[in-house]
């Protein structure tokens, strides 16, 4: 069992829903990262948070420590958020690099 | 643009050949990194430097060879290579006291 867990995989959906993808992990961590995929394989950083929740336009992650359970939410989706959205963990301590562990990644479709 | 560029972005190679990929932050980092995704797979984490010194190797096999002769700079040398290396290899960077990592667009490396 890998040590982060993304749900779903896969998610096609149509403009103007609202979307929702999960990711479970099972070690300890300094933070939690959203990243976004596009085709072609470039990945930017979406968010990085180790309590509570962050907004930046129409996207949204939440995370409960407790529970080692993060949301990324997207509202008003648009075919221009298709990509794939990984979540990844820091098990680094304080500064320094940071190894970073990563969830399978969830393939999004947004069909206009 | 994160502010990491990679080189060459595609690379054909025999199993025979040497090849070198490059990797050039201009952020101020300290920190760079090498990625292995594959296809159907997490990234793995290959290699971590900080400030110059290995800090990680995670169990890679020696016909790849890691150099950072700068902060700013690191390459991944390849020999001997066999057709399951096949994949996407990303570079990032990140500050010592910001986690936040920046990837670079990638090399798509294909062995025949």
């Amino acid at each position: 069992k890998n040590e982060v867990e993304q749900s779903p995989q896969n998610l096609t959906a149509q403009e103007g829903e609202f979307i929702t993808i999960n990711c479970s992990y099972s070690v300890g961590i300094s933070a939690l990262h959203w990243l976004q995929q596009h085709p072609g394989g470039g990945i930017v950083s979406l968010f990085m948070l180790s309590s509570g929740k962050k907004k930046h336009g129409r996207l949204i992650a939440t995370i409960n420590i407790q529970e080692k359970h993060s949301s990324l939410h997207i509202t008003a989706s648009h075919p221009r958020d298709s990509a794939v959205y990984i979540c990844a963990v820091s098990k680094g301590e304080g500064q320094g690099a940071q190894k970073l562990v990563f969830g399978q990644g969830t393939r999004l479709t947004i069909n206009p | 643009e994160t502010g990491v560029t990679q080189t060459p972005r595609h690379l054909v190679m025999g199993m025979t050949n040497k090849k070198s990929l490059k990797c050039e932050q201009h952020l101020g980092h300290n920190a760079m990194y090498w990625y292995k995704q594959s296809a159907k797979k997490p990234l793995e984490l290959m290699f971590v430097y900080n400030f110059k010194e290995q800090t990680e190797n995670n169990s890679v096999p020696s016909r790849f060879s890691p150099e950072c002769p700068n902060s700013s700079h690191l390459f991944l040398h390849l020999h001997t290579l066999q057709p399951e290396d096949s994949a996407l290899y990303l570079c990032a960077s990140s500050h010592h006291i910001a986690p936040e990592q920046f990837f670079g667009p990638g090399t798509r490396l294909t062995v025949l």
